[in-house]
């Protein structure tokens, strides 16, 4: 049974910091990874998706790695600002495209 | 529509009655896909359909839920003499399909906040 692990659980750092947020997963055998945001009380917003065969991807201050092989993805956050102060759930895909999440990371970036 | 309906947005029901979640996905998405999240459990996936056939009901956690989809497009969770264990948030996502599902970004509706009381 997969299974998808987060650290930290949560995070607070200064505006301007940058920063890394951990998964790891424990089949490889995946069909691409994602990176969620989740608001207080709203759905979730995809990210990034890395499929597995990619390496890496980026999106504006976001890029996100994949190393299948060790089951690890990595979330870096360049310049952190206080709305991107949310959760950030990691979600593998496997067989029948769902999705298995991680327990998240709770971010809050203060002024 | 422009994303992912879900309604009600909120429902507050006794233990014991029945229950019922309505997801309508984004046009032309042929996978439907319902999650589950509660304290303690963090996300949890419960049923998909691609169309509306369910290749995986995996995730249902007991026989009094149950789910169907019509005409692939609107689907529903039904739960039946709720518990109030079944308190959560229902997720509901769509997506394209590929035989591969590498690029099926699912995108999410803001969920059903289901309180048993």
């Amino acid at each position: 049974k997969q299974e998808v692990t987060q650290i930290p659980a949560a995070l607070s750092v200064p505006e301007g910091e940058n920063l890394v947020l951990n998964c790891s997963f424990t089949d490889s055998a995946i069909y691409n990874l994602q990176w969620f945001r989740q608001d207080p009380g709203k759905g979730l917003t995809s990210l990034l998706l890395i499929q597995s065969s990619q390496r890496e991807q980026t999106s504006g201050r976001l890029n996100a790695s994949l190393d299948k092989s060790s089951g690890r993805s990595t979330l870096y956050i360049a310049a952190s600002q206080p709305g991107d102060s949310a959760t950030y759930l990691c979600a593998v895909t496997g067989g029948g495209n769902k999705l298995t999440f991680g327990t998240g990371t709770q971010l809050k970036v203060e002024l | 529509g422009a994303g992912v309906s879900q309604s009600p947005s909120n429902k507050v029901t006794e233990k014991g009655k029945d229950v019922e979640l309505r997801c309508d996905p984004i046009s032309g998405h042929t996978a439907l896909y319902w999650y589950r999240q509660s304290l303690g459990q963090g996300l949890e996936f419960l049923i998909y359909f691609q169309g509306n056939s369910a290749p995986d009901k995996s995730g249902l956690p007991s026989d009094r839920f149950s789910a169907e989809r019509t005409g692939g497009s609107v689907s529903t969770l039904t739960i039946q003499r709720t518990q109030q264990e079944d308190s959560a948030v229902y997720l509901c996502a769509s997506s394209t399909w590929t035989s591969q599902g590498a690029k099926n970004i699912q995108y999410f509706g803001a969920g059903t906040r289901l309180s048993v009381l």
